[in-house]
Order: C-alpha cells, then structure tokens, then sequence
C-alpha cells in the first residue's frame, strides 16, 4: 500500500535556527502534498497545500516566509521551519494524495520538532 | 461559524461491546467524510471514507454512517478490542482539491 515517510522522526533546535523537514511518498507519485501541524491533545490543522513545481497554497494565518515549502518532485516536499522559536514546538505531519480530489490522504510519521 | 465537534472525553468501554464515537458538523456541506485512527506520536492512519449520497459503509468490524440532514456521521467498532484503543478523527472536505479539516478527536479506550 501507499507508504509514506518523513525524515527526521524528531529534532532538537536552538532558537534563531532553521529546519528542515522531509515527506516522501515511497511506492507512489503524489498529486498533492500536505503539512499539518499538532499540538498536543489538539487536532490537525491544516498548514498548507503542496503541488509538485508550483508554489504551496497557504492556509490563513500560517506565515509563508516563515514555513517555506518546496516540492521538488513528485515523491518528495520539503518543509523548512526558519528562525525557529519556542512557540514553533510541535508535530509536524505530512499527508499525500493520489488523487486529486474525493481520495483518502496517506500520513508521514510525523516530525516532533523541539526549540529551545 | 464552521465547526466540527467530536467528543473531547475519552470513551471508556468493555472489550466485546461495541463503541460509537459522534462527528457533528456544522456550517459545511461535504461531499464525502473520512475516518482515520492516531496513535500516540504517529500520524493518522486511514480507515473508512464515506461518500454524501451513501447512508452506511462497512468494513470487517468498522461500520460509519452519514447523515446530511443531521449533519451527522457515526463511527462503529463491534467486538472492541483493547487493540482498537486510539485516538479516532472525523474529517471532513473542504470542496477544493482534497483539503480536509479535522476535528478534534475521540479517544477511545478498551478494557479487558
């Protein structure tokens, strides 16, 4: 089945830093790629909409040159988290979808990143 | 405003029985609602779509229904199992591009 994978499974930074975080879709090419990001005991909230070669859809609210998304290729979307701060700590969870409309969504792992 | 509301308690039932978790939603109109199970630290895990002109889906001992009118959909596990304890979400549509909106998540545990 559809497998999807994120790298790293968490991460540590010091505040001012940059991260980056990547989602690949193993065995299938992605129409659309998708970041959530969780708090604890909270549910996903949508961060914003990746598509293979063209700019991410961003959600309202969610700051774009700060949550910079690049979609290379069709396997693989990358979120960079820049100028980390404390208040940035969460899961961060990447979707894909084969289709592009009506079609259930596959989930990364996650990415539990921690600022200090 | 737009709202999805699932039971914030935790469900606490008895291996065997049958547990019935609740999605209400208000000011949408989604053409499909989806139900995915997360584990603790781990991403959700896709479980049971169901489409807005179908009334029930089934799948081995998982059983969702949908109801426009209520604006209601009904998730099902029969003979639970203390394996089956997780965190259930309901998510629902957007209408544009397979976005989807989540709500907040049931917490479902089983009990010998």
């Amino acid at each position: 089945g559809a497998v999807v994978s994120q790298h790293p499974s968490w991460v540590i930074c010091k505040s001012g830093t940059s991260v980056k975080i990547e989602c690949r879709s193993l065995d299938f090419q992605a129409t659309t790629m998708f970041w959530y990001r969780q708090f604890p005991k909270q549910s996903l909230m949508l961060m914003a909409t990746s598509n293979e070669g063209s700019k991410a859809t961003y959600e309202q609210g969610v700051e774009k040159d700060k949550f910079l998304i690049n979609h290379a290729s069709l396997t693989l979307s990358t979120l960079t988290v820049t100028s980390a701060h404390p208040e940035d700590s969460s899961f961060y969870i990447c979707s894909a979808s084969l289709r592009a409309y009506g079609d259930e969504q596959f989930f990364g792992p996650g990415t539990r990143l921690t600022v200090l | 405003s737009q709202k999805i509301e699932q039971n914030s308690e935790a469900l606490n039932i008895q291996e065997g029985k049958t547990a019935t978790l609740t999605c209400n939603y208000t000011n949408y109109s989604p053409a499909y609602l989806q139900w995915y199970r997360q584990d603790p630290g781990r991403g959700p895990v896709f479980l049971l779509l169901i489409r807005e002109n179908e009334k029930e889906k089934r799948k081995e001992r998982l059983k969702v229904t949908f109801d426009t009118t209520l604006k209601q959909s009904l998730f099902h596990i029969t003979a639970s199992q203390p394996a089956d304890s997780a965190t259930y979400l309901c998510a629902l549509d957007t209408g544009t591009a397979s976005k989807l909106t989540f709500g907040t998540g049931t917490r479902l545990q089983v009990t010998l």
